[in-house]
């Protein structure tokens, strides 16, 4: 049973536009929600991160949204950038698991 | 060092033969875990040390596997009697707390053929 689901495995979006990644989870337990960025060959990479008591959190061109209720969040890529093509991973941390919970990552491709 | 390190980066072996992986943590971090992913798979927690001590080894896939850390630092990882569905990348993690960001190595491809 996939507690973090990413539903799209991979998402096209043009170079300077809007990149929206979403990711839902089942565990109402979770209280820590994580975005990983992982080129290939190397281990993934820590973008961003949420606390269950926040709906929005922002770093330059980052945005991660927690909407509780639908167990739903995104991320947001503003402007998005070629070097920003890679698989992102979302996590949740908690819901009595030692280690984060991984959804299956969405491939982003930014076209130039 | 200034990142998490594993060692070796690639690793094939024959069915039936032992290995072990090596994870250097972040200095500091007391935090350690080990996950895998496997073909076209998200990455799947394995075990977690707090310090010294692995609180719940359930995450672990089988009896062949296990996982040590000693002096808060260097973590193994070995795998007994490999089989070709333990074939995957095999990544460390360390954070300065539990639940808190981890940042995790390059990963140990592992080929069982």
């Amino acid at each position: 049973d996939q507690q973090v689901k990413q539903n799209s495995p991979s998402l096209s979006v043009q170079e300077g536009r809007i990149s929206i990644l979403n990711c839902d989870y089942t565990n109402s337990m979770f209280d820590y929600f994580l975005w990983y960025k992982k080129y290939p060959a190397e281990g993934p990479t820590f973008l961003i991160s949420i606390s269950s008591i926040k709906d929005k959190n922002e770093d330059g061109r980052f945005t991660v949204f927690l909407n509780k209720s639908a167990k739903h969040l995104s991320l947001h890529i503003v402007p998005s950038q070629p070097g920003d093509s890679a698989v992102y991973f979302c996590a949740a941390s908690g819901g009595g698991a030692d280690g984060l919970t991984f959804g299956k990552g969405t491939h982003l491709i930014i076209q130039p | 060092g200034a990142g998490v390190s594993q060692s070796p980066s690639n690793k094939v072996t024959e069915k039936g033969k032992d290995v072990e992986l090596r994870c250097d943590p972040i200095s500091g971090h007391t935090a350690l875990y080990w996950y895998r992913q496997s073909l076209g798979q998200g990455l799947e927690f394995l075990i977690y040390f707090q310090g010294n001590s692995a609180p719940d080894k359930s995450g672990l896939p089988s009896d062949r596997f296990s996982a040590e850390r000693t002096g808060g630092s260097v973590s193994t990882l070995t795998i007994q009697r490999t089989q070709q569905e333990d074939s995957a990348v095999y990544l460390c993690a360390s954070s300065m707390r539990q639940n808190y960001e981890q940042y995790f190595g390059p990963g140990t491809r592992l080929t069982v053929t």
